[in-house]
């Protein structure tokens, strides 16, 4: 039971180019989520899916793209890298209420981005 | 909206010392509280939680208690070792899961 990976662990981008942050867990969670962490700022929300084929917003949505084809994946994509995107992303994931971690969020080890 | 409220730090201690982090909330209807902890090139993990009024979270040495007429959940241990030097978050979540909401983090260092 690997919990929640992500991949790469690091990444160098110039502004403009894009990119797919992987995330996969196997826990058979419904519940994923991508959060950015930035100094002074804890963790921000910035998409969510609570199953397979559903997405949607959370906080800082803007200049980043997801789906969720299966439950285990939820890639997270940057359409053109700005370096306001330079940051420290964690994908987490959450069983549903048939489960016994319904309360707890599994976070993924982080990638860190930098856009130059 | 809901917002979570704790100091960035450092807060920096000796070992054997009592810690404090303070956390206050402002949440609509009743939300689940938490401690989550992050160590070094580490994501984060739940380190304790209280779900109602009054309740106690506990976990390696840590306890909070979940305070509504204060809005607060601090966190505490009785004695710190170096292995807590660490990154703690304070966060709520209020109806569904998408509610969760993160103050900023505040760094613990403990010295020998």
């Amino acid at each position: 039971n690997a919990g929640v990976t992500q991949t790469p662990k690091f990444q160098v981008l110039k502004t403009g180019q894009s990119m797919t942050l992987q995330c996969a867990q196997d826990m058979n969670h419904e519940y994923m989520s991508w959060y950015r962490q930035d100094p002074g700022m804890g963790l921000r929300l910035i998409h969510y899916s609570v199953g397979a084929g559903i997405t949607d917003q959370g906080e800082v949505p803007n200049g980043y793209n997801v789906s969720r084809s299966t439950t285990e994946d939820f890639p997270l994509r940057l359409l053109s890298a700005a370096p306001s995107q330079t940051s420290v992303y964690f994908c987490a994931s959450r069983g549903t209420s048939g489960s016994t971690s319904t309360d707890t969020q599994y976070f993924g080890p982080g990638t860190r981005l930098t856009v130059l | 909206g809901n917002s979570v409220t704790q100091m960035e730090g450092p807060v920096t201690l000796s070992e054997e010392a009592f810690l404090t982090i303070n956390c206050t909330y402002t949440a609509t209807g009743y939300p689940s509280l938490f401690w989550y902890v992050q160590y070094p090139g580490e994501g984060l993990q739940l380190l304790l939680k209280a779900t109602k009024a009054d309740d106690k979270g506990s976990n390696k040495g840590f306890e909070a208690t979940y305070r509504k007429e204060t809005t607060s959940f601090h966190l505490e241990k009785g004695s710190v070792q170096v292995s807590d030097s660490a990154v703690y978050f304070c966060a709520l979540r209020t109806g569904g899961y998408q509610k969760v909401t993160f103050g900023i983090g505040t760094k613990l260092q403990v010295i020998p």
